[in-house]
């Protein structure tokens, strides 16, 4: 097991709702990323943040937003929920220093949307 | 566009068999290629990482392999066990390490005791 944590598990919400869902990264790390995994896929990259600057977006319309704070856990927020967004959230904590670091993934937080 | 592939069928094995798995870019140019093991309802694992101008890593039971000029990697678990049963990832990193991973759709290994 690493040390990412990820609340809550599960969530259920309605096309439309806005959701929050949150990360605590590894002791030590200074990165955390995101990642949207729908059933049957590998996950996709989401957005990357590096001491509390948005550090990288991948293919995701503007309704996906987040944070880090300055202890580095982290948040996902999805406003305007449609069908599609439906899947397991990942997030990943590393420590980055400009070359490759191992990334420790989290449980992921499974989220329906009805 | 940027595709990473990899068999979309599960792989059924003997345990004790070698199981090996493929995965296919196209479009990028790596500089570091992984692979990840992933258990249902849980995030991937980190397994190995291969860079770009290493041909072959090792790791116990296991073997990696990358052709940039085939633009393929090999992966492979030797003397396969039931607990290796799972979905197994491909993912590649772009230069600069930046740490975002492009992953593939994953190739689920079942190992039959």
């Amino acid at each position: 097991e690493t040390g990412v944590t990820q609340s809550p598990t599960h969530l259920i919400k309605t096309r439309g709702q806005q959701v929050t869902l949150r990360c605590s990264s590894q002791s030590g790390h200074n990165t955390v990323s995101w990642y949207q995994q729908a059933l049957g896929q590998g996950p996709q990259f989401i957005f990357q943040y590096y001491r509390e600057e948005e550090n990288g977006r991948g293919n995701f319309p503007p309704r996906f937003s987040g944070l880090q704070f300055p202890n580095y856990s982290s948040e996902l927020n999805v406003n305007a929920l449609e069908l599609d967004d439906s899947a397991l959230y990942l997030c990943a904590s590393s420590f980055w220093q400009g070359s490759y670091n191992e990334q420790f993934f989290g449980p992921g937080t499974r989220l329906t949307v009805l | 566009s940027q595709k990473i592939e990899q068999n979309s069928e599960a792989l059924n094995i003997q345990e004790g068999k070698t199981a090996t798995l493929t995965c296919n870019y196209t479009n990028y140019s790596p500089a570091y290629l992984q692979w990840y093991r992933q258990d249902p309802g849980r995030g991937p694992v980190f397994l190995l990482l291969i860079r770009e101008n290493e041909k072959e890593k090792r790791k116990e039971r296991l073997k990696v392999t990358f052709d940039t000029t085939l633009k393929q990697s090999l992966f492979h678990i030797t003397a396969s066990q039931p607990a290796d049963s799972a979905t197994y990832l491909c993912a590649l990193e772009g230069k600069g390490g930046n740490n975002r991973l492009a992953f593939g759709k994953g190739n689920q290994v079942v190992v039959i005791p």
